[in-house]
């Protein structure tokens, strides 16, 4: 069975600072990796992908297959990264993702 | 890019009464649709895979009969969901993988009163 799990519902940091949110992994083969975000009113839209290994928004995320972990980071954090953020993982053989609860950032000035 | 219209976008019945919720791939052409469920504060859950052309794959626990899916061209899926009840209140989502990622709608809030 593939599960992600995101321990934080709610992380809320001041601009500027660091933000790192948290994604962990369950799946035996090799998975392919997601971040989705979801800002207020809008639809669920890609943000990253591990495969890509890019830079979007100032966000990265690194597989790390021994922690079986693909953590949100972004270094500054902008009013603007306000939103729900989920991550997802697809499995070799299922094209459906299977997506963790979410974590909601809020930046606040 | 790639975008998926869902509607409605929000919806309330009475109980007993049946729903339909569309999804239309626009400038592509969606061969699969995955339907979602969310419930409040808790994640995406896959209820279906609809395929055009054939029938769709239920994930266990999921009432087929209950949750009617149609996905009758290239670019369109429909959710029905029939006789509803008010623990069916929920957030229903729709997404069409793409040659960028996956295309999600923009969901359904079904209420049922």
């Amino acid at each position: 069975a593939q599960r992600v799990t995101q321990p934080e519902k709610l992380l809320s940091v001041f601009k500027g600072a660091p933000v790192e949110l948290k994604c962990n992994y369950s799946y035996s083969g090799s998975p392919e990796l997601f971040w989705y975000v979801q800002y207020s009113r809008q639809r669920l839209q890609l943000l990253l992908r591990h495969i890509s290994r890019e830079s979007i928004k100032g966000f990265t995320a690194d597989l790390n297959k021994g922690e079986t972990s693909f953590h949100l980071k972004k270094p500054f954090a902008q009013e603007e990264d306000s939103a729900m953020y989920y991550c997802a993982l697809q499995g070799s053989g299922r094209r459906a993702l299977t997506f963790g609860s979410g974590t909601r950032l809020q930046v606040q000035p | 890019g790639a975008v998926v219209s869902q509607h409605p976008s929000r919806v309330i019945c009475k109980s007993g009464t049946s729903v339909k919720i569309e999804c239309r791939s626009l400038d592509f052409q969606a061969t699969t649709m995955f339907w979602y469920r969310q419930f409040p504060k808790q994640s995406l859950m896959l209820m279906a895979t609809s395929n055009e052309g054939s029938k769709a794959t239920y994930e266990q626990g999921v009432e087929k009969d209950k949750f009617l899916i149609n996905h009758a061209s290239l670019t369109l899926s429909t959710l029905t969901v029939t006789s509803a009840h008010p623990e069916d209140s929920s957030f229903y989502i729709c997404s069409a993988p793409g040659s960028h990622g996956y295309t999600f709608g923009s969901g359904t809030r079904l209420t049922v009163v």
